[in-house]
Parts: structure tokens; C-alpha cells; sequence
């Protein structure tokens, strides 16, 4: 079992509409989490990151935390084609375990 | 700020010979990060430095992989002898987490180079 597993997709939104990701982690020590999106042939960028439980706005992306669950969440509002790349979940350990470890990415398109 | 520098940008080698991926962190970074990327594992954590020293190396696939830090711009990943099966794209990422001893809810983004796609033939 992958430390972060992630549905590789693809995974098909109309413009427009919000486009759900979602995420599992195993090790329950991981304390922090990241959401970064990759353009196909490009380096990844972060898009935001989230350590409490609950949610986290950031203008059109929200991401949610639950710890008892080990589920995390990415939320596109009002998607746009541009928003069409990978995006991966990634965790974190606490200060000292400053390993970042990945999903393997869901892909997502966003259809005009 | 020019942020992570990798060289070469593509690197085709034949099966056997010594391939070298080098790297430049962002200047402050005190964390440096070699991934490997392949659509079948995705993102692979291969090795981290803090402060030039090694932390963790299980992510290295064999004792073919070593990967230094002389110093704090510096670091190179090398693979001798190459086989195909290291094809893939090979980034380079930085971080400061000098912050994160501070505050529990510190998190400093890691910043990729635009990486390196090594093929083997």
C-alpha cells in the first residue's frame, strides 16, 4: 500500500463546475498536506497546503482535512480549462521528518 | 531569484555509462530534495540533505544511485552504470524549514527545477 494513494482519473469536468480530488495517507503522523499541480512537462507548483482539520479557502481552490478519516480534498470552484494538468497530494511528518512524500497524481481535464 | 537550476535538461545515454544530474538549490534553502518521476510510480522521494549533510536515502533504488552535497549550492545526483530502466524525469527541489522549529503551522513550499529527463538506450 502506497503512503498516499490518489485516483489516477482521468477525470472529465464540464467548465464551470467544480472538480472534487480527493486523497489517502497511512502513517497517522503525517501532520501537514499539499496539494501541487503539474502541467504536462513542466516541474509541479504548489497550490496550497492545510494542516487543521476542517477546510482552507484559497480564491477558487478549498482544500479539507480529515485527520480521523487520514482524507484529504481539493476543491475547484467555477473550473476553467487552464485548471486541466495532474494535481498531486502530497504529506508531510512533524519538524524533523521533513520528507515530502507524493501520490501518484489524478488527471484532470476540464471540458469547454 | 532565479530558483532551482538543473542541468542537463536532457540527457540521452547508452546502457553502462556514467550519467551526472547536478543541481543548484535557491540561495537560504537549508533542505534539498532529489525526486524521480515516471508515469507507472509517479513522484519518488530518492534522497534528502539538511544543511549538506544526507537524512534519509531509502528512496535510492541501488547502490548503482549515489548523490552528493559538497556544499550549499551544490548537488549532484549520479547513476554509474545507467541501465533503461532509469529512464525518467529527475527533479531537483529546495525548501527552508528553518522556520518550522518555531511554529508547528509553518510550511515553506518546496520549489522544483524544471528537471532532468534521462534516457537510457
Amino acid at each position: 500500500q502506497k503512503e498516499v494513494e490518489q485516483n489516477s482519473g482521468p477525470l472529465s469536468v464540464p467548465e464551470g463546475a467544480i472538480a472534487s480530488l480527493n486523497c489517502t495517507y497511512s502513517d497517522r503522523g503525517s501532520q501537514s498536506f499539499f496539494w501541487y499541480r503539474q502541467y504536462s512537462g513542466k516541474s509541479p507548483e504548489l497550490i496550497m497546503f492545510i494542516y487543521s482539520n476542517g477546510d482552507k479557502e484559497d480564491g477558487r481552490f478549498t482544500a479539507q482535512l480529515n485527520k480521523a478519516s487520514q482524507y484529504v480534498s481539493l476543491l475547484i470552484r467555477d473550473s476553467q480549462p487552464s485548471d486541466s494538468a495532474t494535481y498531486l497530494c502530497a504529506a508531510k511528518g512533524n519538524f524533523g521528518n521533513e520528507k515530502l512524500t507524493f501520490g501518484t497524481g489524478t488527471r484532470l481535464t476540464i471540458i469547454p | 531569484d532565479a530558483g532551482v537550476i538543473q542541468s542537463p535538461r536532457h540527457e540521452v545515454t547508452e546502457m553502462g555509462q556514467e550519467v551526472t544530474l547536478r543541481c543548484k538549490p535557491i540561495s537560504g534553502h537549508d533542505y534539498l530534495f532529489w525526486y524521480r518521476q515516471t508515469m507507472m510510480r509517479g513522484l519518488e522521494l530518492l534522497i534528502y540533505f539538511n544543511n549538506n549533510v544526507p537524512i534519509d536515502d531509502s528512496g535510492m533504488p541501488e547502490d548503482r544511485f549515489s548523490a552528493k552535497m559538497p556544499n550549499a549550492s551544490f548537488s549532484t545526483l549520479k547513476i554509474q552504470p545507467s541501465e533503461p530502466r532509469d529512464s525518467a524525469v529527475y527533479f531537483c527541489a529546495s525548501s527552508f524549514e528553518g522556520a518550522r522549529q518555531l511554529s508547528s503551522s509553518y510550511n515553506s513550499p518546496l520549489h522544483f527545477g524544471n528537471g532532468t529527463r534521462l534516457t537510457v538506450t
